[in-house]
């Protein structure tokens, strides 16, 4: 059973629109969550993160909204280029500041965007 | 330059043949973890290793090995009882293994069966 789900495997959006990409977790438990980028036949690289503390966090055009009530998080891209094409994954942790930080991550959602 | 280095970029396996990847960090960093990635899935956790001489298992640990003896160095055995090792192999660390801890990863290992 998934306990993070990125239910849309794949998105196109036009340059200089927004880009959102949604992200739905099942562990309440879970308090601290990340975005990652992945280009093809590359590593993950950060992108963003949130702690369950906050309901949102922003770095330059990447945001991170988190809905608690219900575990809903999404990353919005503004405007959206197309060097932001690449496969985004979301993940999350329980046990904020403790010692166990196992990710658990969703399946991903591969972003077009389109010049 | 500070980062994580996996090789080879590729490996080849033979059936029955035990391979092992390498994956190796300058950063410093106490916790290492291998996960693999098939393709339309997420990462998936295999082992990690939150200080040198220890690891734990993580969701799919069968048919894999490693060891922890250097703190730079965390490498993936793949052995023979791992009936289906045709992935895309990644490698992580950070600097401990709390849950606000990053992961950074290496470039990945692609392990393909001939």
């Amino acid at each position: 059973d998934q306990q993070v789900k990125q239910n849309s495997p794949s998105l196109s959006v036009q340059e200089g629109r927004i880009s959102i990409l949604n992200c739905d977790y099942t562990n309440s438990m879970f308090d601290y969550f990340l975005w990652y980028k992945k280009y093809p036949a590359e590593g993950p690289t950060f992108l963003i993160s949130i702690s369950s503390i906050k309901d949102k966090n922003e770095d330059g055009r990447f945001t991170v909204f988190l809905n608690k009530s219900a575990k809903h998080l999404s990353l919005h891209i503004v405007p959206s280029q197309p060097g932001d094409s690449a496969v985004y994954f979301c993940a999350a942790s329980e046990n904020y500041g403790g010692s166990q930080g196992n990710l658990i991550f969703g399946k991903g959602t591969k972003l077009s965007v389109k010049p | 330059d500070g980062g994580i280095t996996q090789s080879p970029k590729y490996l080849f396996r033979k059936e029955g043949q035990n391979v092992t990847l390498s994956c190796e960090q300058n950063l410093n960093h106490d916790a290492m973890y291998w996960y693999r990635q098939d393709p339309g899935q997420g990462l998936r956790l295999i082992y990690y290793s939150q200080i040198v001489n220890d690891f734990q298992k993580g969701d799919i640990a069968e048919g894999y090995s490693v060891s922890r003896e250097k703190k730079e160095s965390f490498p993936l055995t793949v052995t023979s009882a791992q009936k289906n090792p045709t992935a895309f192999y990644l490698c992580a660390s950070s600097i401990g293994s709390g849950a606000g801890e990053t992961q950074y990863f290496g470039p990945g290992t692609r392990l393909l069966v001939l």
